[in-house]
Order: structure tokens, then sequence, then C-alpha cells
């Protein structure tokens, strides 16, 4: 199956600065990357929906100046949490679609997560 | 916003033993999916089951859907230990550029 890569797996950073998260389609061109927020033992929480070329779509209640999203190439979508707080320590998910127009299309691959823990 | 409601919210059984677990959506769906996560760990596709289909099978996995209840099922059969993770279905819908509505999952435990 498709591969998504995400980096870094853990971050750990001061209050006040900005971490960045990389999602990777390995093995396939995604025009389309989600990234999603998952609390402890919650389910995962949609934040915004990356395409290629254009600005992010946010989700209600997601700021857009407090997560950047940068989707500058077919295989490569970057978060950004500018001006960390303790409370934006969670696990931040991203997945790609799949889109072959065959049986599985709308299939989302995932990666590993990045796991951020702000001090 | 979050559409899926699974239960059990937890589910502890024996190796051997059977798991289901069901989820509940509230509007209309293109697709429905499930999905496994070990602690910490990101998401592995398990199964998906288009809004025309009533029944799939993958392995020791069967999943059902009912539109007119909207809702489906997943059941384990002959369970391991590890199998044990959480479960999450999603769902999609025409219109959502394939992103998915996560329900709130189902954490499983199989004891050897």
């Amino acid at each position: 199956g498709a591969v998504v890569s995400q980096h870094p797996s853990r971050v750990i950073c001061k209050s006040g600065t900005s971490v960045k998260i990389e999602c990777r389609s390995l093995d396939f061109q995604a025009t389309t990357m989600f990234w999603y927020r998952q609390f402890p033992k919650q389910s995962l929480m949609l934040m915004a929906t990356s395409n290629e070329g254009s600005k992010a779509t946010y989700e209600q209640g997601v700021e857009k100046d407090k997560f950047l999203i940068n989707h500058a190439s077919l295989t490569l979508s970057t978060l950004t949490v500018t001006s960390a707080h303790p409370e934006d320590s969670s696990f931040y998910i991203c997945s790609a679609s799949y889109v072959s127009g065959g049986p599985n299309t709308g299939e989302l691959f995932f990666g590993e997560g990045s796991r951020l823990t702000v001090l | 916003s979050q559409q899926g409601e699974e239960d059990p919210q937890a589910l502890s059984i024996q190796e051997g033993e059977n798991a289901t677990m069901n989820c509940s959506y509230k509007t209309s769906i293109n697709n429905l999916q499930w999905y496994r996560q070990n602690s910490g760990r990101g998401l592995v596709h398990l199964i998906l089951i288009r809004s025309n289909e009533r029944e799939k099978h993958s392995g020791r996995l069967r999943v059902t859907l009912d539109t007119s209840k909207k809702s489906s099922s997943l059941l384990i059969t002959a369970s391991r230990a590890a199998d044990t993770a959480s479960y999450f279905c999603a769902t999609d819908a025409w219109n959502s550029g394939y992103a998915l509505n996560f329900g709130k999952g189902t954490s499983l435990l199989v004891t050897p």
C-alpha cells in the first residue's frame, strides 16, 4: 500500500517557539493531504485540508494563523505550530488520499503521527 | 465535525473470542472505513465499505453497513492478543474531498 511518512515522530519544545511537522507521500502523489489532531484517549479531529498549490481549508475552530499549513509539492505538506503553548501539546497525524479512480478510491493513508509536547 | 459514534467505548475479551464493535453516524455517506490504532501510533486502514455495499470480509474481519439505520459493525473473529488496539470508524461524504470524520473509537483489550 501507499506509504506516508511523518517527521518528527516526537518533539519537545519550549513555550513560545514554533514547530514544523512534515508529511510526505513516499510512493504516490497526493494532491490532497489532511491534518488531524488527537488528544489522549480521544478520536481524531480534522484540523485542515491541504491542497497542493493552494491555501489550506481549515475546520471551524482551528486558527489558521496558529497552525500554518503549506502544501508546496505533490508529495509534501507541512504543519507549523506557531508560538506553541502547552495546550497545543497533542498527537498530530497527517494523511493523504490515494485517488486512483479504482476500487480503493477514497482510502486514506496515514502517517505515524507526531507527538508534540510543549513545556 | 465528528460524526461516527462507536460502542462500546471499551471492550475486554479473551483470546479466541469474537469482538463486535458498532458505529453509528448521522448524515449520508459515500464510504465508511474502519481503522486500527495501536497506542501512540498512526492509523492502519482495515477495510472500506461503500454506501451501496452491505457486507464485506477481509480475513478475520467482517464489516456490515446498514445505511437505513446509519450504522456499521466490525466483527473480529477468533481474536488474538495482538488485536489489542483502538478501532475507529470513519465516514466521508461525496462532497468532503475524501476528508474523514472519525468516531470516538472502541478500545479493545484481548487477554491471553
